[in-house]
């Protein structure tokens, strides 16, 4: 069981908006501003979309963005497109003991 | 540019141990936060551990802290991580990743290193 608490599946059709939620605690998501969001393709290396709760690193599109209210953290990705198609996680950094969590990871399909 | 190349599959029988390296470049591989995460099939991302090269203390994941060692040289710019008492749970993908800074995220990783227990 993750530490942090993602949806399964999400869907969306092309052009529409889906959301992700990530609910964790007051120890990781509620506590610190370092809640980051990976894209992942099967077989390839996690990509970092978001970083500290809404900042997008260089390259990744005005689609993706981060939020954050109280112990839930939210991925947004707007204009869905068939290249969204892919497994989601969040992750927050939780303390000096734990360091770092992920979620369970969210499944996208572009419909 | 930073990269991050990671060393070949491995095979392992059960009760025995393994070590994957991840070799960078591109830039000052002492003060970067590095990590290792894995990816068992059809389970979502695990965080195993991590270490700042220039300090050489590592930092592990409670389920991981007794198996687990995670080092770093830094005549060769190469980061290590060793698990041992392997079952078949162990087997997935292992990833190394680099940290943006003050746990803020994972910016760069490696190619991943499939494990078979």
């Amino acid at each position: 069981q993750s530490a942090l608490t993602q949806p399964r599946s999400v869907s969306g059709s092309p052009g529409q908006s889906v959301t992700i939620s990530c609910t964790g605690t007051s120890s990781d998501v509620g506590g610190y501003g370092y809640v980051s969001w990976y894209q992942h393709h099967p077989g390839k290396a996690p990509r970092l979309i978001i970083y500290d709760v809404n900042v997008r690193p260089s390259g990744v599109p005005n689609r993706f963005a981060g939020s954050k209210y109280g112990n839930t953290a939210s991925l947004t990705i707007s204009d869905l497109q068939a290249d969204d198609d892919a497994d989601y996680y969040c992750c927050s950094y939780a303390g000096r003991s734990t360091i770092v969590v992920f979620g369970g990871g969210t499944k996208v399909t572009v419909l | 540019q930073i990269h991050l190349e990671q060393s070949g599959a491995e095979v392992r029988k059960i009760g025995s141990s393994v070590k994957v390296s991840c070799k960078a470049s591109g830039g000052t591989f002492n003060t970067w936060p590095l990590s290792w995460v894995r990816q068992a099939p059809g389970q979502g991302l695990e965080w195993m551990g991590g270490i700042v090269p220039a300090f050489g203390t590592a930092n592990y994941a409670k389920k991981f802290e007794d198996r687990v060692t995670i080092t770093a040289d830094a005549s060769t710019n190469t980061l290590h991580m060793e698990l041992t008492s392997l079952t078949s749970d162990d087997t997935a993908v292992y990833y190394c990743s680099r940290d943006k800074g003050g746990w803020t995220g994972f910016d760069v990783w490696g190619q991943g290193t499939t494990v078979t227990v």
